[in-house]
């Protein structure tokens, strides 16, 4: 079975300033899928960048980057620009791309980040 | 695109009742539907995989006579709570997948369950 590990329960940065929100990851498989998620206090899961296992380049999306570290199983998103409305709690997940019997895997999730945004 | 829609958005109700969650893909068809679990300031937990026209995989630890999951088309899944009690209380979460691949799951809103 895979799993995540956040170890960071919490993280706070300064406005416009930079963090990294770390994540590892235990799998003995080589093709799967990475992804972050946040989740504001209205609890919807909203996407905010994945990575192809297969895919050496880090993906980026605008201000929000990964650096994805496969022989480490490492997994960190760096929010660049920091904004107010990047508070949530933020969500690693793994999910597997090997379809099983059942058909496609869901996500395994770490425990997640939260967030704090310093004005 | 890819917009999921969950309903109820929040369900009181008495112990021993039954409540059904409803879970749609609107814009597409959705092979795969997911159901996750999430108590107070903890992750989300996978409770079961569900396949339109067949039946649904429980992971681990989940009752499936408690928890009954229907994926009766490919845009819609259901989740019963059978004989709910105060320690089913939690949020409840669905997601869907097309059958590309590649493709992220798209979560629904969630339902706030409460069992008084």
């Amino acid at each position: 079975a895979q799993t995540v590990t956040q170890s960071q329960p919490e993280m706070s940065v300064q406005e416009a300033e930079t963090v990294t929100l770390s994540c590892t990851y235990d799998t003995s498989e080589s093709d799967y899928y990475l992804f972050w998620y946040k989740q504001p206090p209205s609890r919807q899961m909203i996407l905010v960048i994945r990575q192809e296992a297969y895919k050496q380049q880090n993906a980026t999306e605008n201000r929000f980057s990964v650096n994805f570290q496969k022989a480490a199983k490492s997994f960190s998103l760096k929010i660049s620009d920091s904004q107010l409305g990047d508070a949530a709690m933020y969500f690693c997940a793994y999910r597997s791309a090997t379809y099983s019997g059942g058909g496609a895997d869901g996500l395994t999730f770490g425990k997640g980040t939260h967030l704090i945004i310093q004005p | 695109g890819a917009v999921v829609s969950q309903h109820p958005s929040r369900v009181i109700c008495k112990s021993g009742t039954s409540v059904k969650i409803e879970c749609r893909s609107l814009d597409f068809q959705a092979t795969t539907m997911f159901w996750y679990r999430q108590f107070p300031k903890q992750s989300l937990m996978l409770m079961a995989t569900s396949n339109e026209g067949s039946k649904a995989t429980y992971e681990q630890g989940v009752e499936k006579d408690k928890f009954l999951i229907n994926h009766a088309s490919l845009t819609l899944s259901t989740l019963t709570v059978t004989s709910a009690h105060p320690e089913d209380s939690s949020f409840y979460i669905c997601s869907a997948l097309t059958g590309v691949s590649n493709q992220p799951q798209h979560f629904g809103d969630g339902t706030r369950l409460s069992i008084l």
